[in-house]
């Protein structure tokens, strides 16, 4: 099957500086892609659709200046934390749809980002 | 409403026994259904997908959609310890991809 890479898969980081997750479509492109969080215990939450070449689509209640999302090419979209903060510490996972982003697809998902804030 | 209802459970059977899961959906025009499973701190894993109305069986995997009713749900017989997990029901909507809140099943040996 398609193979979606997250990096980094655990990351560390001290209050108030930033993180950058990485997910890439590794055989193949991907016009969409999504960003959840999960909180121990708890289901998906979408945080927002990447899409090429043009700005992320957020969810209610996502802060997009806090959020920053980069869908630089057909196989790549990064997320980057800004001044995270402990609260900020969660499961971060990315899901890719091959094509054009018709919805008649299966998503194929990252392996996840453990980040925890101190 | 939320686009994607599912019992939060949690869910416990026996082993050998059949675990029955259900999800209820609010948009009509969904045409898309996906089941996904997953461990705890693991990401999502595609079980199944179902596009049309009726049942879709892959090896102890059955798929149900009633498009009439708005539910889709997913069976798995004789279930095994190694079962044990959340189960996402995921539905398409125009441009995005709706997960229930899961469903956690123990299988007990």
């Amino acid at each position: 099957g398609a193979v979606v890479s997250q990096h980094p898969s655990r990351v560390i980081c001290k209050s108030g500086t930033s993180v950058k997750i990485e997910c890439r479509s590794l055989d193949f492109q991907a016009t969409t892609m999504f960003w959840y969080r999960q909180f121990p215990k708890q289901s998906l939450m979408l945080m927002a659709t990447s899409n090429e070449g043009s700005k992320a689509t957020y969810e209610q209640g996502v802060e997009k200046d806090k959020f920053l999302i980069n869908h630089a090419s057909l196989t790549l979209s990064t997320l980057t934390v800004t001044s995270a903060h402990p609260e900020d510490s969660s499961f971060y996972i990315c899901s890719a749809i091959p094509g054009t982003g018709r919805m008649n697809t299966e998503a194929f998902f990252g392996q996840g980002t453990r980040l925890t804030v101190v | 409403q939320k686009e994607v209802e599912q019992n939060s459970g949690p869910l416990s059977v026996p082993e050998g026994a059949i675990a029955s899961l259900n999800c209820t959906y609010s948009d009509r025009g969904s045409q898309s259904f996906f089941w996904y499973r997953q461990y705890s701190g693991k990401s999502p894993e595609l079980i199944m997908f179902i596009y049309s109305n009726g049942d879709k069986e892959d090896g102890r995997f059955t798929a149900q959609l009633n498009k009439a009713s708005q539910y889709v749900s997913l069976l798995i017989r004789d279930s095994q310890p190694s079962d044990s997990a959340t189960y996402l029901c995921a539905i398409t909507g125009a441009n995005n991809l709706f997960f229930g809140t899961g469903t956690r099943l123990t299988v007990i040996p």
